[in-house]
C-alpha cells in the first residue's frame, strides 16, 4: 500500500462548483496533515493543516478520519484561482521524526 | 517573518559538471531543513533533511550530497552530474517538531 493515496483525477470542475479529493494514507500512527497547493512550475504552499475536530479556512473544510486512516479536502464555490494540484501531507513520525510524505497530487481545474 | 531564498532559479548543466544549490532563511534561529526533488510529473522526493548544523540525514542513495555549514544555511551538491538528476529542486524549512514546511521557489535543473 502506498504510504499516502491520493485521488488520480484530473478533476475538471465549473466555476462555482464543489470538488473534493480525498487522500488515504497508511500508517495508523501519523500525528500531523496537511494540504499544500502547487501552481504549475511553481513550488508547494500550504494551504491548511488538518486536525481531529475538522477545520474550515474560508471555501475550503479539511476532514480527519483516523479510524479510516483518511483525510478529504472540500472546496466550495470554486474560482478560477482554485486551478491547482492538491497535495496530501503526512507526517509519518512523531517526536523526533521530522519527515513529511507528500502524495502525488490531483490536479483541479475550474473551468468559466 | 521568516523567508527563504534559494537559488539560482533556472540552471543548465553538461553531464559530468559539478552542482551547488544554496538555500538561506532568514527570520528564525535552528530551523529543520530539506532538500527535495520533483520530477517532471512526480511527486516530491526527500533528499536529505537537517536538524542542526552540520547534521544531515540522507533519505536516498545518489550522487548529491548536502551541507548545513550555518544554522540557517543549506547547501545541495553534486561533484559529477547525470542526465537523471535534471528535476525541480526545492529547499523547505519548519520549525522543530511537526510542522508544516515551507517552501523556497524552486530550481530548476537541466542536465545536457
Amino acid at each position: 500500500r502506498k504510504e499516502v493515496e491520493q485521488d488520480p483525477g484530473p478533476f475538471n470542475v465549473p466555476e462555482g462548483a464543489t470538488v473534493a479529493f480525498n487522500c488515504t494514507y497508511s500508517n495508523s500512527a501519523s500525528q500531523s496533515f496537511f494540504w499544500y497547493r502547487q501552481d504549475c512550475r511553481k513550488e508547494p504552499k500550504l494551504l491548511m493543516s488538518v486536525y481531529s475536530s475538522g477545520n474550515e479556512d474560508g471555501r475550503f473544510t479539511a476532514q480527519l478520519n483516523r479510524a479510516s486512516q483518511y483525510i478529504s479536502l472540500l472546496i466550495r464555490d470554486s474560482k478560477l484561482s482554485d486551478s491547482a494540484t492538491y497535495l496530501c501531507v503526512v507526517n509519518f513520525g512523531g517526536g523526533s521524526n521530522y519527515k513529511l510524505t507528500f502524495g502525488k497530487g490531483t490536479l483541479l481545474t475550474v473551468n468559466p | 517573518s521568516q523567508t527563504i531564498h534559494q537559488w539560482p532559479a533556472t540552471l543548465v548543466q553538461p553531464v559530468g559538471s559539478p552542482l551547488s544549490l544554496e538555500c538561506t532563511v532568514e527570520g528564525t534561529s535552528n530551523p529543520n531543513l530539506y532538500w527535495y526533488r520533483q520530477a517532471a510529473g512526480r511527486g516530491l522526493q526527500l533528499l536529505f533533511y537537517s536538524v542542526g548544523i552540520g547534521q544531515i540525514s540522507s533519505e536516498v542513495p545518489q550522487n548529491l550530497s548536502a551541507s548545513r555549514p550555518q544554522d540557517r544555511q543549506f547547501i545541495l551538491s553534486s561533484k559529477k552530474l547525470l542526465l537523471s538528476d535534471s528535476g525541480f529542486y526545492l529547499c523547505a524549512w519548519s520549525f522543530q517538531g511537526d510542522e508544516p514546511q515551507h517552501f523556497g521557489d524552486g530550481t530548476r535543473l537541466s542536465i545536457l
